[in-house]
């Protein structure tokens, strides 16, 4: 059973440019989450998708940043205009249906880097 | 308030030794802590996880030990190895909040010397 899989695993974008990040859930996973993990800090939640819905984006920046999970295939976390601060970790997890379970899985992640 | 506050920030163990992360938090209405383990440039690993209603938690060498009145919760690893070097991650769900939404701590880098 593969685990949770991102790519691009590096990622390096010019100032200005778009930076797409996808994410494939564990099989049998609908519930994803996006994370940022900046250097020696813990990880920062972003925004929890299910199936073609947003739960909760309480921590989205308000600008720029989207995020979306559709039907088929993998949710993609879409930075436009990327600036040097956007420069992170960005972790994805997934998490079963299943009442109650807090479970989340993570991938390895995608570190971008804008110069 | 929802942060958890966790330390040491770094720690070195002799091998054998038993390694202790500490981690403590405000919020009365988190539900569920869990321990991520992470090696450098891979992904948070879920290490062992509790719920407030249990006092311990023990999973081969790692015990979470949970204090509800206190609000804090720790890790120990037993017979720490050179292996678990890594850094450490406490966190907490909020029950109100939709089901997701982990809040972590700042992490322990464990040093664990031969």
């Amino acid at each position: 059973n593969a685990g949770v899989m991102q790519n691009p695993r590096h990622l390096v974008r010019r100032r200005g440019q778009e930076a797409r990040l996808r994410c494939s859930p564990m099989k049998g996973h609908s519930h994803v989450y996006w994370y940022r993990q900046l250097p020696e800090e813990g990880l920062k939640f972003m925004v929890y998708l299910q199936k073609e819905n947003i739960i909760d984006e309480s921590g989205m920046p308000k600008e720029r940043f989207s995020a979306e999970f559709p039907k088929e295939g993998p949710s993609i976390l879409r930075i436009q205009q990327v600036v040097r601060g956007d420069s992170a970790a960005y972790f994805c997890a997934s998490s079963p249906w299943t009442s109650g379970t807090s479970e989340q899985y993570f991938g390895p992640g995608t570190r971008l880097t804008v110069t | 308030q929802q942060q958890v506050k966790q330390s040491p920030q770094s720690l070195i163990v002799q091998k054998g030794g038993i390694s202790i992360i500490n981690c403590a938090y405000e919020n009365t209405a988190f539900d569920y802590f869990p321990w991520y383990q992470q090696f450098p440039g891979k992904g948070p690993a879920l290490l062992i996880a509790i719920r407030p209603d249990v006092s311990e938690k023990k999973e081969g060498r790692f015990t979470i030990s949970f204090n509800k009145s206190a609000k804090q919760f720790s890790l120990h690893i037993m017979d720490s190895q050179p292996g678990d070097s890594a850094t450490y991650f406490c966190a907490a769900r909020w029950a109100g909040g939709s089901q997701g939404n982990l809040i972590f701590g700042k992490g322990t880098k464990l040093s664990v010397k031969p």
